[in-house]
């Protein structure tokens, strides 16, 4: 039972490359979320979906886009990574239940940019 | 709009002595509320939740919140802390009238000897 499996755990960028950051669930979940983690500030939230081929911004959407092609897979990009990108990531998953049961998330990918 | 309020930055206690860590929350619906544990270089744990029935909840490893809508707080307890809750705790919210599933900034729990 994998659940929420993101790849890659880290990676290390620098300025101005891009990458992109898969997320995947198996547990037929509809909404899917990105978060960024900073020290001192929690984790806030980049983009989310509803559902396949919907996604809308959360907080801090500039500089990364999204896609849900798939139902069970989540993916962030980066076009022109900078160092402000610099954090820890983690992608969630939950079902649509109007908000009682609680969100699953992945392991997390450290990424730095250099 | 949804949002939550970790009085807290940092608590300190000693080992066996009782554990709070305070959040406040902002709700246009009825919420939902969940406690997240993260240890050092991990990820994130589900302690408890709160979904409409009990207001007091029980959680994982002793712990548990209680719901209290006039004070809209969901602060989390634990009678005698041990030296493994040393680690950061997030209070999340979210309700039947978004997607949305919001964090507060955190709690940093540190546990003396």
């Amino acid at each position: 039972n994998a659940g929420v499996t993101q790849t890659p755990k880290f990676r290390v960028l620098k300025t101005g490359q891009s990458m992109t950051l898969l997320c995947a669930q198996d547990m037929n979940h509809e909404y899917m979320y990105w978060y960024r983690q900073d020290p001192g500030m929690g984790l806030r939230l980049i983009h989310y979906s509803v559902g396949e081929g919907t996604t809308a911004k959360g907080e801090v959407p500039d500089g990364y886009n999204v896609s849900r092609l798939k139902k069970q897979n989540f993916l962030l990009g980066l076009e022109s990574a900078a160092p402000s990108q610099t954090s820890v990531y983690f992608c969630a998953s939950k079902l649509r239940d109007r908000g009682v049961t609680e969100a699953f998330f992945g392991q997390g990918t450290r990424l730095t940019v250099v | 709009a949804q949002s939550v309020t970790q009085l807290d930055s940092h608590v300190s206690v000693s080992e066996g002595t009782p554990v709070l860590l305070r959040c406040n929350y902002s709700s246009s619906y009825s919420p939902s509320l969940f406690w997240y544990v993260q240890h050092p270089n991990k990820g994130l744990q589900l302690l408890l939740k709160y979904t409409s029935a009990a207001t007091l909840v029980k959680g994982i490893n002793g712990f548990e919140a209680e719901f209290k809508k006039s004070e809209t707080s969901f602060h989390l307890t634990k009678p005698s802390a041990h030296m493994s809750d040393a680690a950061e705790y997030f209070c999340v919210v979210t309700d039947s009238g978004t997607y949305k599933y919001i964090f507060g900034t955190g709690t940093r729990l540190k546990v003396l000897a």
